[in-house]
């Protein structure tokens, strides 16, 4: 069973700093996708980031980026010049390969989610 | 842009009301989701859908039950709510087939059974 582990309930960041929050993962896939969600206040869930089990860069989009290191079975999500705007709940997520096959077409697997990091950025 | 909506932000019930969450997507996505978000858990699955008329259990199936009648619509059924199914409740949708495909979520419905 894959299992997904962040180990950080809270960290505290001061503005413009970098913050890198941590995420393991535990699986026996050889393929496999791995997440970073945000969850504000308001409670949506907003995917930030995605890194591919075979993806051999680590992934970036704009102030995130994806610390992967696969034999370590770590994910860790670092943020640059963290802004007030980023205090929010952040959710690490791992997505099984394993596919369900049916008539016409396929379709993928769930995904399991870590316990979550609480991301206070102070001014 | 994808559209993921849920019928009710706030819901308040009574210990053994039949409770009907619904959601519905806009983006003709086969693949649905309900997961239950609770402090300390992060999201549990519940249950999903990969075609109309087609689920599959997810880790915390009990207590529930769900219908997807139309592709756009996923409805989550607590036959009898009790309070420990007081939670935030997260539906989501992605489309097939892509490796990469994330999910888009609702906004949820945080449920109180009382």
């Amino acid at each position: 069973a894959q299992k997904i582990t962040q180990t950080q309930p809270g960290m505290f960041v001061q503005e413009k700093e970098a913050v890198t929050l941590d995420c393991t993962y535990d699986t026996s896939d050889q393929s496999y996708g791995l997440f970073w969600y945000k969850q504000p206040s308001s409670g949506e869930m907003i995917f930030l980031i995605y890194q591919g089990s075979y993806d051999e860069q680590n992934a970036t989009e704009g102030r995130y980026s994806l610390n992967f290191q696969k034999a370590r079975k770590s994910a860790n999500l670092v943020i640059s010049a963290s802004q007030l705007g980023d205090s929010a709940m952040y959710f690490c997520a791992m997505r099984e390969v394993l596919i369900i096959r049916r008539a016409g077409g396929t379709s993928y697997g769930k995904l399991t989610f870590g316990q979550g990091t609480i991301l206070t950025v102070h001014p | 842009d994808v559209k993921v909506t849920q019928s009710s932000r706030y819901l308040v019930k009574r210990t053994g009301e039949k409770v009907f969450l619904e959601c519905v997507q806009d983006m003709d996505h086969e693949n649905m989701f309900w997961y239950r978000q609770d402090p300390g858990l992060g999201l549990r699955l519940i249950y999903f859908s990969y075609d109309v008329k087609m689920k599959e259990k997810g880790d915390i199936p009990e207590g529930y039950s769900v219908s997807r009648e139309k592709k756009e619509r996923f409805s989550l059924i607590l036959e009898s709510a009790s309070t420990n199914q007081t939670s935030m409740y997260l539906c989501a949708s992605s489309p097939t087939v892509s490796s990469t495909d994330t999910q888009y979520f609702g906004p949820g419905t945080r449920l109180t059974v009382l």
